[in-house]
């Protein structure tokens, strides 16, 4: 299993572009999520999705969509890209049930400018 | 409004002691935690988590304690090696409910 694969790694965007960030998870599982983290800060939920066809917005959604088309994708698109937006991204995912485990990609640097 | 608090930054600790990372919380609705560990460039990954129908919760080297009245559970690392250098992310969510929330994290280093 690959677990949660995030790509791109880096990417450096204007102020204005906009950019999909992918997510791709082969667990079978059925919630994923994507977070932000600024320097010095904790992980913020930006959006989830409890199963396909199905998000929701997190505490920081604001800028930014999703879809959830299949179980395995789960694509974050920023439209319009600002300043305010750079920061590393997490994919996550999790099982139905009594673990609540989460578990991560590796990460996407995204720098605005 | 921050729910999940971990008010050290950062942690020196020496190699072969133990280290202890805390963690704070206001709602007290919350009744599972977890902690994730971090390395530079990584995603964070699991570590080890308590019901609150529990105190604590011991795997290997790592104990997690949970103080409900005080809202408040704390991270041993007994004894402490080099590679738990790293950040460390304490969790909390509601039984039932899909979000976590979490603490600001907590660097910790361990010096030979």
């Amino acid at each position: 299993n690959a677990g949660v694969t995030q790509t791109p790694k880096f990417r450096i965007l204007k102020i204005g572009q906009s950019m999909t960030l992918q997510c791709t998870q082969d667990m079978n599982h059925n919630y994923m999520y994507w977070y932000r983290q600024d320097p010095g800060m904790g992980l913020k939920l930006i959006y989830y999705s409890v199963g396909a066809g199905i998000t929701d917005k997190g505490e920081v959604p604001n800028g930014y969509n999703v879809s959830r088309s299949t179980t395995e994708d789960f694509p974050l698109r920023l439209e319009l890209a600002a300043p305010s937006q750079t920061s590393v991204y997490f994919c996550a995912s999790r099982n139905r049930g009594r673990s609540y485990e989460q578990y991560f990609g590796p990460g996407t640097r995204l720098t605005v400018t | 409004d921050q729910q999940v608090k971990q008010n050290s930054p950062s942690l020196s600790v020496q190699e072969g002691r133990i280290s202890i990372l805390n963690c704070d919380y206001t709602n007290s609705m919350f009744d599972y935690f977890l902690w994730y560990k971090k390395y530079p460039a990584e995603g964070p990954t699991f570590l080890i988590s308590i019901s609150s129908i529990k105190d604590k919760n011991e795997d290997g080297r790592f104990t997690v304690f949970l103080n409900k009245s005080a809202k408040h559970l704390s991270l041993h690392i007994v004894p402490s090696q080099p590679g738990d250098s790293a950040v460390y992310f304490c969790a909390a969510i509601i039984q039932g409910a899909q979000k976590l929330v979490f603490g600001q994290g907590t660097r910790l280093t361990i010096n030979p």
